[in-house]
């Protein structure tokens, strides 16, 4: 039973589209995050949300918008995607806030935009 | 969070021991510092983690000396499928919603 699941694992798509990608937790964690990790491996945060509210949003353009339906589950939304959008998306969970406990990532997403 | 320098890239050989040194100069009282492995095509996984002195399990060693402005993975007898990216974090227990990861170094363990 996967822990931390996204959907889809690859998506191709042409630019100025728009396209979601889907996050869900098992663990039963109460932080969620989503990370962009680029051609250079950079894996930089990107948004982190706790019992579904956002708490970190590192400067993403406003064509990102995260969405947490509830505690397990951390979808994020891509408006009129660029060409600069391409890139691994991840997505990760843990127990945020009282004590350090690790991270679980999903498997990532590989977005390519045409 | 703490800013943590890492090598960017190491080579070994199969059998040896690989020792990957994190710099967090500016650590606080409350950090802990903690390390994922990362192989390609996969999202990154904990491999160890360490408030002060030594830290050991099945996968890897930790070592944090008394100050703590630094901190050393050793991954004893590395094989070729220890080959990855390796990132060194370092967090506080409260309010650690923003987990920033560093660089990372790139293991290439050899034959």
């Amino acid at each position: 039973d996967t822990a931390v699941s996204q959907t889809p694992k690859y998506l191709v798509t042409q630019m100025g589209n728009d396209k979601s990608i889907k996050c869900e937790q098992n663990l039963g964690h109460d932080t969620m995050y989503w990370y962009k990790q680029d051609s250079k491996k950079f894996l930089k945060i990107m948004f982190s949300y706790n019992n579904k509210e956002l708490i970190i949003n590192e400067t993403v353009p406003n064509r990102f918008s995260p969405k947490s339906p509830d505690k397990a589950h951390l979808n994020l939304h891509i408006n009129s995607l660029e060409l600069g959008d391409s890139a691994v998306y991840f997505c990760a969970s843990r127990t945020g806030g009282l004590v350090e406990t690790e991270a679980f990532f999903g498997q990532g997403t590989r977005l390519t935009v045409v | 969070l703490a800013k943590t320098t890492q090598p960017i890239s190491m080579d070994s050989y199969e059998g040896q021991e690989v020792n990957i040194t994190c710099s967090h100069n500016n650590i606080a009282t409350n950090d802990y510092i903690t390390w994922y492995q990362q192989f390609p095509s996969q999202g990154p996984r904990f491999i160890i983690q360490g408030y002060k002195t030594k830290v050991t399990n099945e996968v890897a060693s930790l070592f944090i000396p008394a100050d703590r402005k630094s901190s050393t993975l050793s991954l004893p007898r590395v094989s070729l499928s220890d080959t990855a990216v390796y990132y060194c974090l370092v967090g506080g227990t409260s309010g650690t919603y923003k987990y920033i990861f560093g660089t990372g170094t790139r293991l290439k363990v050899l034959a």
